[in-house]
C-alpha cells in the first residue's frame, strides 16, 4: 500500500494569511507514460462529507476558488491557501489514486489564529 | 446534477452482516466508477472499494474477505455489504463518484452525504 503522511497534523493561520499543507507519498504517484501525479486534496467541513478541490496535483476542480492551488510532483506534494478566509476552516485530506488501495492522508486541521 | 444519497439501517449487531445502499439521481449509474469509503468517528479516511458501470468489482485487501459491492442499474443504485462486523466498523459510510468514465484511477468529485452505522448489541 502507497502510505500518504500529512503535516503538520495542524495548523493556526491569521486570516488573510497563507497556509500551506505537505503530504508526502511512500512511493512515487507520478505515472510516466503520461506525466500525470495521481494525487488530489479535499476539504472537509464538520458534518459534511469531504470536498474535492485539486485532483492531478495542480488542476483545481470547477468552482474552487483560486487561492487553493497543488503543486508538487513524485512524492511531495502541497497544498497552498494564499490567504486564509474563515469559511476555509476544515481538515483536509491528501488522497493517492495511482494504485489500489486507494489511500489518504491522516487529514490536517486549519483554524484561524 | 448528479447527487448520491446513502441510506442504511443505522444500528448493526455484532458478528452480522451491515448493508449501506447508495441511490445515484440526476445521472446514469451506467457510465462511471462508484465507489465506498467510510470514516469511524474523529478519525480518517478509509476506501473500501469501487464498482464499474459493468459490474467489475476491487476491494481493499484489509476488508476484502468481508466485503461486496453490486450495482442494480433498473434502481439507479449500487450497495455495499459488510459481513461479520465489528464495534471497529462503526463509522461514517460514504458513497462517491470517481471522476473518470474510462477508468477508476481518478478522484472522487461527488460524495454523498454519508450515513453513520453503529455496530453494537
Amino acid at each position: 500500500d502507497i502510505v500518504m503522511t500529512q503535516s503538520p497534523d495542524s495548523l493556526a493561520v491569521s486570516l488573510g494569511e497563507r497556509a500551506t499543507i505537505n503530504c508526502k507519498s511512500s512511493q512515487s504517484v507520478l505515472y510516466s507514460s503520461n506525466n500525470k501525479n495521481y494525487l488530489a486534496w479535499y476539504q472537509q467541513k464538520p458534518g459534511q462529507p469531504p470536498k474535492l478541490l485539486i485532483y492531478w496535483a495542480s488542476t483545481r476542480e470547477s468552482g474552487v476558488p483560486n487561492r487553493f492551488r497543488g503543486s508538487g510532483s513524485g512524492t511531495d506534494f502541497t497544498l497552498t491557501i494564499s490567504s486564509l478566509q474563515a469559511e476555509d476552516v476544515a481538515v483536509y485530506y491528501c488522497q493517492q489514486y495511482y494504485s489500489t488501495p486507494k489511500t489518504f492522508g491522516q487529514g490536517t486541521k486549519l483554524e484561524i489564529k | 446534477q448528479v447527487q448520491l444519497q446513502e441510506s442504511g439501517p443505522g444500528l448493526a449487531r455484532p458478528s452480522e452482516t451491515l448493508s449501506v445502499t447508495c441511490t445515484v439521481s440526476g445521472g446514469s449509474i451506467s457510465s462511471y466508477y462508484w465507489s465506498w469509503i467510510r470514516q469511524p468517528p474523529g478519525k480518517g479516511l478509509e476506501w473500501i472499494g469501487y464498482i464499474s458501470n459493468s459490474g467489475s468489482t476491487d476491494y481493499n485487501p484489509s476488508l476484502k474477505s468481508r466485503v461486496s459491492i453490486s450495482v442494480d442499474t433498473s434502481k439507479n443504485q449500487f450497495s455495499l455489504k459488510l459481513t461479520s462486523v465489528t464495534a471497529a466498523d462503526t463509522a461514517v459510510y460514504y458513497c462517491a463518484r470517481i471522476r473518470s468514465e474510462a477508468a477508476p484511477f481518478d478522484a472522487f468529485d461527488i460524495w454523498g452525504q454519508g450515513t453513520k452505522v453503529t455496530v453494537s448489541s
